[in-house]
């Protein structure tokens, strides 16, 4: 069945590295990627859509020039944190959208920026 | 701006009980509701979606209700079992094609 590959599942980095993450659709191309973050105690949080080769919208607040999203492939996205920040430390999923509009999610990096 | 509320946020119950977990959200105006399930290292699954034009949907010893108007939803598990452990999420599509989750309910079935 669909499947939707993330990787890696934990990451702890130093502050000022860059870090990425990788969602990969299985049996499935996926047309649309969410990406969302979770912080402790706190709701799922869309942070960015993307659509096979074109550019990332991003809600309000997110900044893209940190978050690089890249969506090169109906079957790769990516997310890049970059410069992180201990702030930056939370739990990433990625969701990816076949053509029946069905979602499918990733199962997350948590993210300790150090 | 569309909120979803998740009550209780943590439930804990032993093994065999029938439990509600309840979602209320503030715009009605939404296309669908849909409920997940979170295990830790394994991302979420859909459970239940709901049209905003149906009422409800059942699946195995789940059931979901939506009253669109009053805004609110509510998750059904009969015959709870140790398995059912997991945090379960209630999100929301509205006419932005967002999805807006709730904070989810921690449930702990004990043997």
């Amino acid at each position: 069945g669909a499947v939707v590959s993330q990787h890696p599942s934990r990451v702890i980095c130093k502050s000022g590295t860059s870090v990425k993450i990788e969602c990969r659709s299985l049996d499935f191309q996926a047309t649309t990627m969410f990406w969302y973050r979770q912080f402790p105690k706190q709701s799922l949080m869309l942070m960015a859509t993307s659509n096979e080769g074109s550019k990332a919208t991003y809600e309000q607040g997110v900044e893209k020039d940190k978050f690089l999203i890249n969506h090169a492939s109906l079957t790769l996205s990516t997310l890049t944190v970059t410069s992180a920040h201990p702030e930056d430390s939370s739990f990433y999923i990625c969701s990816g959208q076949g053509d029946g509009g069905k979602l499918f999610f990733g199962s997350g990096t948590q993210l300790s920026v150090l | 701006k569309q909120e979803v509320t998740q009550i209780p946020a943590a439930l804990s119950v032993p093994e065999g009980e029938n439990l509600v977990l309840n979602c209320s959200f503030t715009d009605s105006a939404i296309y669908n509701l849909q409920w997940f399930r979170q295990d830790p290292g394994k991302g979420l699954t859909s459970l239940l979606l709901i049209q905003s034009s149906q009422r409800e949907q059942t699946s195995g010893r789940l059931n979901a209700s939506l009253d669109k108007s009053s805004g609110r939803s509510t998750l059904y598990i009969a015959a709870s079992q140790p398995g059912d452990s997991a945090t379960y999420l209630c999100a929301v599509e509205g006419g932005s094609e967002k999805l807006v989750f709730g904070k989810g309910t921690k449930l702990t079935v004990n043997p």
